[in-house]
């Protein structure tokens, strides 16, 4: 079945770093793969997706990368400040639906 | 616009009780979906409804149903509520074809005694 695989679940950084998390999912057939972020008590919110036809999408200081053949997806944040502190969220999407990985829940460090 | 709302906002059930949950969306959505978030397991979609008139089941479908009442409303019903319910449960929205967009009611906090 569909299965998004997600790690790490926990990361820690100093602020000005650089964090990754990393996703791998099971569905060749998916189309879109969207990041979302969870600051603690408040509702999830997208904040970058890419799609199954593009390798590579950059807004400011996150980026998305995707690798079809492998079946992975990261997101890249650069120069990490305490407001990114927060639960990361990717997810596989397609016939509607969209399957969440479990989280990685990244502290940024002043 | 108030965007997704959800009610109530927290709720304490005895086992065997029932309850629903409601969602409305004042986008002019097509599509709502039911999640329920537990510690480490990210968000799990119970069931979703792509247009108005059409429910499916997602991952974790058993112990819920769902209706979708019209184009604004997907209601979420527990039938006999079990402690392993108890969870944080989110109801989202998208535009139909755009299900990678979804924007996130404020969520219900249901505990199960």
């Amino acid at each position: 079945g569909e299965n998004v695989e997600q790690h790490p679940s926990t990361l820690s950084v100093q602020e000005g770093d650089s964090a990754v998390i990393k996703c791998t999912y099971s569905d060749s057939a998916s189309n879109y793969f969207p990041w979302y972020k969870q600051e603690l008590g408040k509702r999830p919110q997208l904040i970058i997706d890419i799609r199954s036809n593009v390798g590579e999408k950059k807004d400011q200081r996150i980026a998305v990368t995707l690798n079809k053949t492998a079946k992975h997806f990261s997101l890249h944040i650069t120069e990490t400040q305490p407001e990114d502190s927060a639960v990361y969220f990717c997810a596989q999407g397609g016939y509607n639906k969209l399957i969440f990985g479990a989280g990685t829940r990244l502290a940024v460090h002043p | 616009n108030a965007g997704v709302t959800q009610t109530p906002k927290f709720q304490v059930l005895k086992t065997g009780q029932s309850m629903t949950l409601q969602c409305a969306q004042d986008m002019n959505h097509n599509s709502m979906y039911w999640y329920r978030q537990d510690p480490g397991m990210g968000l799990r979609l119970i069931y979703y409804s792509a247009s108005e008139g059409t429910t499916d089941k997602g991952e974790v479908p058993n112990g819920y149903n769902v209706s979708r009442l019209n184009k604004r409303e997907f209601s979420l019903r527990l039938e006999s509520a079990a402690p392993s319910q108890t969870s944080v449960y989110f109801c989202a929205s998208s535009v139909l074809d755009r299900e990678y967009e979804q924007y996130f009611g404020p969520g219900t906090r249901l505990t199960v005694t």
